[in-house]
């Protein structure tokens, strides 16, 4: 049983591009999570989906950020336009049932914006 | 804002003693609290946790212990081990099934 999955591992940007991080949870959880841990810092909540529901996104910048987690296929986290302060390394976590806090964690994608 | 905070930003202990890690929140309405360990380049690692309504909770070598009144927890590990070198976030919750909040994390060196 695969963990969950973040793809890519890395991604360069150049200021002004677009980013977008996938999330496959894994095999049998319906709830994802999305955090974003900033250099010297711990994890910042941004976002918690279930299947084609954004349940709670109140971590989420309120501008060029945006999560999906469609019926079919992995959640998505979408940054427009990046810039430099949007570097961080960005988790994925997903778990079976609403109130499982020992949700299981991505290896994450690390955002380099240059 | 930090509601939960971890004063230490690191830890060094040698093998075979006990290791303690502090953490101390502000928020009132958490409810729930975890720990969890981070190699490099990976994610968190889920470890132990505790529901307010408990003091102490014990799995293995890691106990959490909590101090409702104090808004304090710590994580016991016994003995320490130098595979248990990393990077260790204290977490809180408020809401049921939802956010996690983090603490800033203590890194932890097991000398051998």
């Amino acid at each position: 049983n695969a963990g969950v999955m973040q793809n890519p591992r890395h991604l360069v940007r150049r200021r002004g591009q677009e980013a977008r991080l996938r999330c496959s949870p894994m095999k049998g959880h319906s709830h994802v999570y999305w955090y974003r841990q900033l250099p010297e810092e711990g994890l910042k909540f941004m976002v918690y989906l279930q299947k084609e529901n954004i349940i709670d996104e109140s971590g989420m910048p309120k501008e060029r950020f945006s999560a999906e987690f469609p019926k079919e296929g992995p959640s998505i986290l979408r940054i427009q336009q990046v810039v430099r302060g949007d570097s961080a390394a960005y988790f994925c976590a997903s778990s079976r049932d609403r109130g499982n806090y020992g949700y299981t964690f991505g290896s994450g994608t690390r955002l380099t914006v240059v | 804002d930090q509601q939960v905070k971890q004063n230490s930003p690191s830890l060094s202990v040698q093998e075979g003693r006990i290791s303690i890690l502090n953490c101390d929140y502000t928020n009132s309405m958490f409810d729930y609290f975890l720990w969890y360990k981070k190699y490099p380049a990976e994610g968190p690692t889920f470890l132990i946790s505790i529901s307010s309504i408990k003091d102490k909770n014990e799995d293995g070598r890691f106990t959490v212990f909590l101090n409702k009144s104090a808004k304090h927890l710590s994580l016991h590990i016994v003995p320490s081990q130098p595979g248990d070198s990393a990077v260790y976030f204290c977490a809180a919750s408020a809401e049921y099934g939802n956010k996690l909040v983090f603490g800033a994390g203590t890194i932890l060196r097991v000398k051998s």
